[in-house]
């Protein structure tokens, strides 16, 4: 059964720094990755999807790596900003033809002024 | 707004009551997931739909929760008799048919119910 963690479950950094966080999956069998984001009380935004065969995506301040070998993947936020702060969920696609999403609990992110 | 959409966005009811959620797709997208988040977690798959067919149901789906889809545009996710750890935000996203694209979801805001 495929699980997805995340950590930290919660980081307070200053504005400016730059951040990593991290996500791990027990299964590497994965259509591809994604991460999201989630303003309190609010939906999900899709920030970066990575295939199975890509090694890193960016887009902006963002930057996403993927290794699925080790089940790992890391979400890079330069020059943070506090506009930055919200939740961060990443989720794995089985390689399922439903394409359902297997979630991690999130990073609570607060960035600091 | 071309975005997934859910009505209602927060509803309270009492612990016995049934509510009903709606989900309307973005349109021509095909797909059509129902997923559950509590407090804290991130968001468990529910159901999943394709045109009108569901075609999976999570064993977190109990017998008193119940989807439709019936003409393959909106989806209906029902509570029966609800209780209150069914409090969490009931989330929908929908993806496009095409090759490459199918595995896109695009959520819409949610509908957070509390029940009491």
């Amino acid at each position: 059964k495929q699980e997805v963690t995340q950590i930290p479950a919660a980081l307070s950094v200053p504005e400016g720094e730059n951040l990593v966080l991290n996500c791990s999956f027990t299964d590497s069998a994965i259509y591809n990755l994604q991460w999201f984001r989630q303003d309190p009380g609010k939906g999900l935004t899709s920030l970066l999807l990575i295939q199975s065969s890509q090694r890193e995506q960016t887009s902006g301040r963002l930057n996403a790596s993927l290794d699925k070998s080790s089940g790992r993947s890391t979400l890079y936020i330069a020059a943070s900003q506090p506009g930055d702060s919200a939740t961060y969920l990443c989720a794995v696609n089985l390689a399922n033809s439903n394409y359902q999403l297997i979630w991690g609990a999130g990073t609570k992110l607060i960035i600091k002024p | 707004d071309t975005g997934v959409s859910q009505d209602p966005r927060h509803k309270i009811t009492k612990r016995g009551q049934n509510v009903t959620f709606r989900c309307d797709p973005i349109s021509e997208h095909n797909r059509l997931y129902w997923y559950r988040q509590t407090l804290g977690q991130g968001p468990e798959f529910l159901t999943y739909f394709q045109n009108e067919a569901q075609l999976e149901k999570s064993r977190l789906l109990s017998d008193r929760f119940s989807a439709e889809r019936p003409k393959g545009s909106f989806s209906t996710l029902e509570i029966q008799r609800t209780e209150q750890g069914d409090s969490a935000m009931y989330l929908c996203a929908s993806s496009p048919p095409w090759l490459g694209a199918a595995e896109t979801q695009y959520f819409g805001p949610g509908t957070r119910l509390l029940v009491l």
